[in-house]
């Protein structure tokens, strides 16, 4: 299994572009979201999905839309790139919503100038 | 509203000596917390959950209702043990992170 796969790794952005950062898993997850990890702030959910096709805000959605066709793909869109956009983005993934591991991808780097 | 508070942003501490990462939280219900790990170059992955009373690695963590708090311990560090490590709350299917603790432990 290749557990949960982030494109791209690195990602430079100029103020105003749009772009998706694809989440793919092949762990048969129903759970899956999305977080931004800054400095001093730790991780900060962005969106989640407990299944195809539903999903929800998280602590910081503005800016940022997603959506989950499939149970393995949960691509995050941004769709103004602004400089406050630029952090690392974490995709994770968990069997269910409940009280279980979250599996997380190798994130993404994202600078928007 | 829920909230991890991780007072430590460094901790740095010599192999052999015990180590422990402070976690206190807000939440009015009752809480599910874990302890995240993320090693140089690898991925974020957990460590513990508090539901699972177990070991891992050595680390313990304990939760207090009382003081509302989920400090993870670990009697003899190891340099293996140098990471950021992360408190989070799970409530209702959203998972909050502290900001962090980097722990350096030094020969």
């Amino acid at each position: 299994n290749a557990g949960v796969t982030q494109t791209p790794k690195f990602q430079v952005l100029k103020t105003g572009q749009s772009m998706t950062l694809q989440c793919a898993q092949d762990m048969n997850h129903e759970y899956m979201s999305w977080y931004r990890q800054d400095p001093g702030m730790g991780l900060r959910l962005i969106h989640y999905s407990v299944g195809a096709g539903i999903t929800d805000q998280g602590e910081v959605p503005n800016g940022y839309n997603v959506s989950r066709s499939t149970t393995e793909d949960f691509p995050l869109r941004l769709l103004s790139a602004a400089p406050s956009q630029t952090s690392v983005y974490f995709c994770a993934s968990s069997y269910s919503s409940g009280n279980n591991e979250q599996f997380f991808g190798p994130g993404t780097r994202l600078t928007v100038l | 509203a829920q909230r991890v508070t991780q007072p430590e942003k460094l901790l740095s501490v010599f192999k052999g000596a015990p180590v422990e990462l402070k976690c206190n939280y807000s939440y009015s219900g009752s809480p599910e917390l874990f302890w995240y790990v993320q090693y140089s170059r690898q991925r974020l992955q957990l460590l513990l959950r508090h539901i699972s009373r177990e070991s891992i690695k050595g680390f313990t963590a304990d939760l207090n209702k009382g003081e509302t708090s989920f400090h993870l311990k670990k009697p003899f560090a190891q340099e293996e043990d140098s990471a950021m490590y992360y408190c989070a709350l799970l409530n209702d299917y959203k998972l909050s992170f502290g900001a962090g603790t980097t722990v350096t432990v030094r020969a």
